[in-house]
């Protein structure tokens, strides 16, 4: 069974700092998903990599996808309180039609 | 608006009192599939459905049950609650089960079994 950890677990930056959340996969991905989930709301798709190298920008946030296709990360630059939210990587499971979650990185921007 | 709707959002119930949880899409979408999440363990797959009739358990189906008679609706069952199933539970669709075809998820049902 294939198992994303993400880190770290919990951030809590100030308004304006640069920040990196990552996502390793114990086998390599078929296609990476990050979502944010904004406190009660359910996760929005924020971006899909499937290329390995493969790097996607959403304005001020950067996805890396692993060369080996194995590791992700999530680069957001100048964070804003609006950023505030748990970010969660996902994978499509090839062995079932099921998503496979991270248990996330909370995130916390301190106006 | 396109969305996925969840019903009731708070729910706080008695160890085996039968409850339901409704799910329901207007974006005429094959895949629905239910989740749990709950802290440090992220969001873990309860069922999902491919299509009208057709559904399977996903990673965590003890003690739940579905049914997805119509496209749009895909209810919860939970027959006899006990407290480890108090946790929030979001539902999701997808027009199809791909990578191409990103999950919508509902805003989530916050269960309590006392």
């Amino acid at each position: 069974t294939q198992l994303l950890e993400q880190s770290p677990q919990f951030l809590s930056i100030q308004e304006g700092e640069n920040l990196t959340v990552y996502c390793n996969s114990s086998s390599v991905f078929s296609s990476l998903q990050w979502y944010r989930q904004e406190p009660g709301e359910g996760p929005v798709l924020l971006v899909t990599v499937v290329t390995g190298g493969e790097v996607k920008k959403l304005k001020r946030l950067t996805f890396q996808f692993g060369d080996a296709r194995k590791d992700s990360s999530l680069h957001i630059t100048a964070a804003q309180p609006g950023d505030t939210g748990l970010y969660l990587c996902a994978d499509e499971d090839t062995g079932g039609f099921k998503t496979i979650f991270g248990a996330g990185t909370r995130l916390f921007v301190k106006a | 608006e396109a969305q996925v709707t969840q019903n009731p959002r708070y729910l706080i119930t008695v160890t085996g009192k039968k409850l339901t949880v409704t799910c329901s899409q207007n974006m005429n979408h094959e895949y629905m599939s239910w989740y749990r999440q709950d802290p440090g363990l992220g969001l873990r797959q309860i069922y999902y459905s491919m299509n009208v009739e057709v559904t399977d358990k996903g990673d965590v189906p003890e003690g739940y049950k579905v049914s997805r008679k119509e496209k749009r609706n895909f209810p919860l069952i939970l027959e006899s609650p006990s407290p480890n199933q108090t946790s929030l539970y979001f539902c999701a669709s997808s027009l199809t089960a791909s990578y191409n075809s990103p999950l919508h998820f509902g805003n989530g049902t916050r269960l309590t079994v006392t």
